[in-house]
């Protein structure tokens, strides 16, 4: 079975830009996660999907937003880039809201 | 607010040298996991803990939890190198919603 899968892998911006990244969960899976990894935060939520419902939202501006399509796919976005938003954003996939999570690749963004 | 703590951040050890990484957190949680991390990687599962006194194992990994104390214990017997990783314990703090809570994440150097 082939794990979550996100895309792009590496991406540089420079600031004032918007990103959109993409996220395939393990199929069958139905509810899908976010978090940004930074050295100095760690792995901090940022909103969490399930049947193209926004379920929660982190502590994140409104620059951040998400969503999901009827075949659980789902894409971030974050608009007017910032240098604290360089990162590593992982997607998570889970069956079920109260299921293991099971974490992408992630896509490493860059911000200049 | 929902805060988890473990502690060592940094531990380096010798093969073959037992060790226990501790994971403490501030509310009741339904369930507790613990992922590892290589190096420019993502999160790989290892173990989630759903009620007192849970334990689990895998290999030289071993996890218990403590509802009670709210503690969590991730102890490995006669380390090897291939081991190391950063090790981070995460809590849901119920229904799925809120996301998981990190902790900071241990990094491991096991020697030879």
């Amino acid at each position: 079975k082939a794990g979550v899968t996100q895309t792009p892998r590496y991406l540089i911006k420079t600031r004032g830009q918007q990103v959109t990244l993409s996220c395939s969960p393990i199929s069958g899976h139905r509810s899908v996660s976010w978090y940004q990894q930074t050295p100095g935060q760690g792995l901090q939520f940022l909103f969490e999907y399930f049947s193209e419902t926004q379920r929660n939202k982190g502590n994140f501006p409104g620059r951040f937003s998400g969503r999901q399509f009827s075949n659980s796919r789902s894409e971030m976005n974050v608009s007017t880039l910032e240098l604290g938003d360089s990162a590593l954003y992982l997607c998570a996939s889970s069956f079920g809201v109260e299921e293991t999570q099971y974490f992408g690749p992630g896509t490493r963004l860059l911000v200049l | 607010e929902l805060k988890v703590e473990q502690n060592p951040l940094f531990l380096s050890m010798q093969e073959g040298k037992n060790y226990t990484i501790y994971c403490n957190y501030s509310t009741t949680s339904d369930r507790l996991y613990w992922y590892r991390q290589d190096p420019g990687k993502s999160l790989e599962s290892l173990f989630v803990l759903l009620s007192n006194g849970a334990v689990k194992q895998e290999g030289r990994l071993m996890a218990s939890l403590d509802t009670k104390a709210r503690l969590s214990t991730l102890h490995i017997t006669a380390a090897v190198h291939d081991l190391s990783a950063t090790y981070f314990c995460a809590v849901d703090s119920g229904g799925g919603a809120d996301g998981l809570t990190f902790g900071k994440g241990t990094h491991l150097i096991i020697q030879p």
